[in-house]
């Protein structure tokens, strides 16, 4: 079963502009991962916040967590073409070892 | 490694054939994770191996599902007599400590169809 559920579920923006995405979950978290994924490729890490943070910055990436309202974002910020790709929030919970993943957004960026 | 490597990368199958699908993890990680990736959705967690053991099986989807890890490093996922229902991408993920609560890395994944 999904954990988190994204919003938008595809996203069309030109080149330069920021990318907003939303993600949403239903139980108590330890921490919370935003992941990419290439066309036909694996999973990439992006970046991991945890619980007890608010905000945490990677690059041109901004994550924030909201526990009360059980949601992520993640911006991109200054998009580029090659950011073209499926990205997931992903997130432990409790006792467990396992990551349960959203159903992602599609993100295009077009020139 | 410098990654994690799968294989084959694609795997064409009869329905009832019998598959294995290979993860090498990164060396030295400890934690190993299959994932299930149906078309246009997110990964969904099949098991979970902490160095050669399995301690979390819970998300293989039927008894035709075997994972083995048997001496900490390279993993192997069996499927037998595979149905169409199967068909999906199977990613492999390590990390190196328990629990794989820090960020994993994943494979590019074996792309299985059934037909």
């Amino acid at each position: 079963s999904q954990q988190g559920e994204e919003d938008p579920q595809a996203l069309s923006i030109q080149e330069g502009e920021n990318a907003t995405m939303n993600c949403s979950y239903k139980t108590s978290i330890n921490n919370l991962q935003w992941y990419r994924q290439n066309s036909g490729r694996g999973l990439v890490h992006l970046i991991l916040i945890r619980s007890n943070e608010r905000e945490k910055h990677s690059g041109r990436l901004r994550v924030t967590l909201d526990t009360s309202k059980k949601s992520s974002s993640l911006l991109i910020t200054a998009s580029r073409a090659a950011d073209t790709a499926s990205y997931f929030c992903a997130s432990h919970t409790g006792g467990g070892n396992k990551l349960t993943f959203g159903t992602g957004t599609q993100l295009k960026v077009e020139l | 490694g410098a990654g994690v490597s799968q294989s084959p990368r694609y795997k064409v199958a009869k329905r009832g054939q019998d598959v294995a699908l290979r993860c090498d993890p990164i060396s030295g990680h400890v934690s190993l994770f299959w994932y299930q990736q149906a078309l246009g959705q997110g990964p969904e967690f099949l098991t979970y191996f902490q160095n050669e053991a399995q301690l979390d099986k819970s998300g293989l989807p039927s008894d035709r599902f075997f994972a083995e890890r048997p001496e900490g490093s390279v993993s192997t996922l069996k499927i037998q007599r595979t149905q169409q229902e199967d068909s999906a991408v199977y990613l492999c993920a390590s990390s190196l400590g328990a629990q794989g609560r820090d960020g994993y890395t994943f494979g590019s994944g074996t792309r299985l169809t059934v037909v």
